[in-house]
């Protein structure tokens, strides 16, 4: 049974348009979500995070949204550059334990 | 700085062998993971550690070992290396506490099992 998960695999995109990364999650005791980047032949780098006492959270052009009630949570990048084009994996932990991937979405942004 | 170091980079296994993968990490990090990410897939967690002398098994424990005898150290061992564990490993550390789930990762190992 698949905790987290990103049903879209892929998602495409025009260069200054929003890019919106979508995760959901079965288990209702997790209580703190992450956003990871990844670029080729490279590991994982953190994006941005929110804990679950928060509906939001903003960092620069990156914007994680968190709808406990729906157990959904989203990434807008505003606005997208070519840059961001990477595989983008949602992860999730209970008390900023061990943390459960989603199998990721690769977005591609087109100049 | 180097952060997390995994080596080697790339190994190719025979069925039955075994080997060692190995992390580094100067981040004085109490915490350690190891994770597995298999093609169009997410990562998977193999083992952690929450501290020196201390380790568990995460989701995909089986067909694998490792220790921390060290801060520093967090080596996972193949033992009878199978064609399934053929994936991209990677090593990551964090801070535990509420900053436990922003983790740091190595550049990954990936491993060829034929």
């Amino acid at each position: 049974d698949q905790q987290v998960k990103q049903n879209s695999p892929s998602l495409s995109v025009q260069e200054g348009r929003i890019s919106i990364l979508n995760c959901d999650y079965t288990n209702s005791m997790f209580d703190y979500f992450l956003w990871y980047k990844k670029y080729p032949a490279e590991g994982p780098t953190f994006l941005i995070s929110i804990s679950s006492i928060k509906d939001k959270n903003e960092d620069g052009r990156f914007t994680v949204f968190l709808n406990k009630s729906a157990k959904h949570l989203s990434l807008h990048i505003v606005p997208s550059q070519p840059g961001d084009s990477a595989v983008y994996f949602c992860a999730a932990s209970v008390n900023a334990g061990k943390s459960t991937f989603g199998d990721g979405t690769t977005l591609t942004v087109k100049p | 700085n180097a952060g997390v170091t995994q080596t080697p980079k790339f190994r190719i296994l025979k069925i039955g062998q075994s080997m060692t993968l190995q992390c580094t990490q100067d981040m004085n990090h109490n915490y350690m993971y190891w994770y597995r990410q298999d093609p169009g897939m997410g990562l998977k967690l193999i083992y952690y550690s929450v501290g020196a002398g201390i380790t568990d098994k995460g989701e995909v424990p089986n067909g694998y070992n490792v220790s921390r005898s060290t801060t520093e150290d967090f080596p996972l061992r193949l033992e009878l290396a199978a064609p399934s564990q053929t994936s991209v490993y990677f090593c990551a550390t964090g801070e535990g506490g509420r900053k436990n789930g922003e983790l740091f990762f190595g550049e990954g190992s990936r491993l060829t099992v034929l």
